[in-house]
């Protein structure tokens, strides 16, 4: 039971241009969520994250968006760079618990 | 800098041959995890500590044991490896909803 997925296993853009990576979710107890980098041969690190109570968060070129009513989250690369190729996994939460669930990722490419 | 290590980063065994993993943390954190990623898969949580208190993930295999002697350190022992355990093993840590990865253990069991 696959409770956080990412339907695109990769995504291509060009240098500048907007990426926008999507996570569906299905679990309706899950009110916190991540995006993770991860570059090859090394472990993710944290990108940004969410709360239930908020639509969007910002950081940067960055921005995280959540439609409740949809159980979708998408994260927005504003203006993409090279450097942001990486797997990008999203990840869900209950502030109450400990564990996080991850989908299966997204790899982005960004072409100068 | 505070942060996750994982030593080795790469380890070679033979099929059947216990192997331990070990993972240290400076963030001082009372959460450790465990996670298996298979290429191009979601990690899969295999256990987590709190504190002492072991937690373990109900399909998670009997060959698959962890030790955590004190806060810093946290070891993945796998009694009898066989060729489906060929994974990154990622150890990470948290004291709130954030986890923090260490760089993972890429396991080749021959």
């Amino acid at each position: 039971d696959q409770q956080v997925k990412q339907n695109s296993p990769s995504l291509s853009v060009q240098e500048g241009r907007i990426s926008i990576l999507n996570c569906d979710y299905t679990n309706s107890m899950f009110d916190y969520f991540l995006w993770y980098k991860k570059y090859p041969a090394e472990g993710p690190t944290f990108l940004i994250s969410i709360s239930s109570i908020k639509d969007k968060n910002e950081d940067g070129r960055f921005t995280v968006f959540l439609n409740k009513s949809a159980k979708h989250l998408s994260l927005h690369i504003v203006p993409s760079q090279p450097g942001d190729s990486a797997v990008y996994f999203c990840a869900a939460t209950e502030t109450s618990g400990s564990r996080l669930t991850f989908g299966e990722g997204t790899q982005l490419t960004v072409n100068p | 800098d505070a942060m996750v290590i994982q030593n080795p980063r790469y380890q070679v065994t033979q099929f059947g041959k216990p192997v331990t993993l070990s993972c240290s943390q400076t963030l001082n954190h009372n959460v450790m995890y465990w996670y298996q990623q298979k290429s191009s898969q979601a990690p899969k949580l295999l256990f987590h500590y709190y504190d002492k208190d072991f937690n373990n993930e109900a399909d998670t295999p009997d060959n698959f044991q962890s030790r955590r002697p004190n806060t810093s350190f946290c070891f993945l022992d796998i009694r009898s490896p066989g060729l489906g355990d060929a994974a990154m093993y990622l150890c990470a840590t948290s004291d709130h909803n954030e986890q923090f990865f260490g760089p993972g253990t890429r396991l080749t069991v021959l």
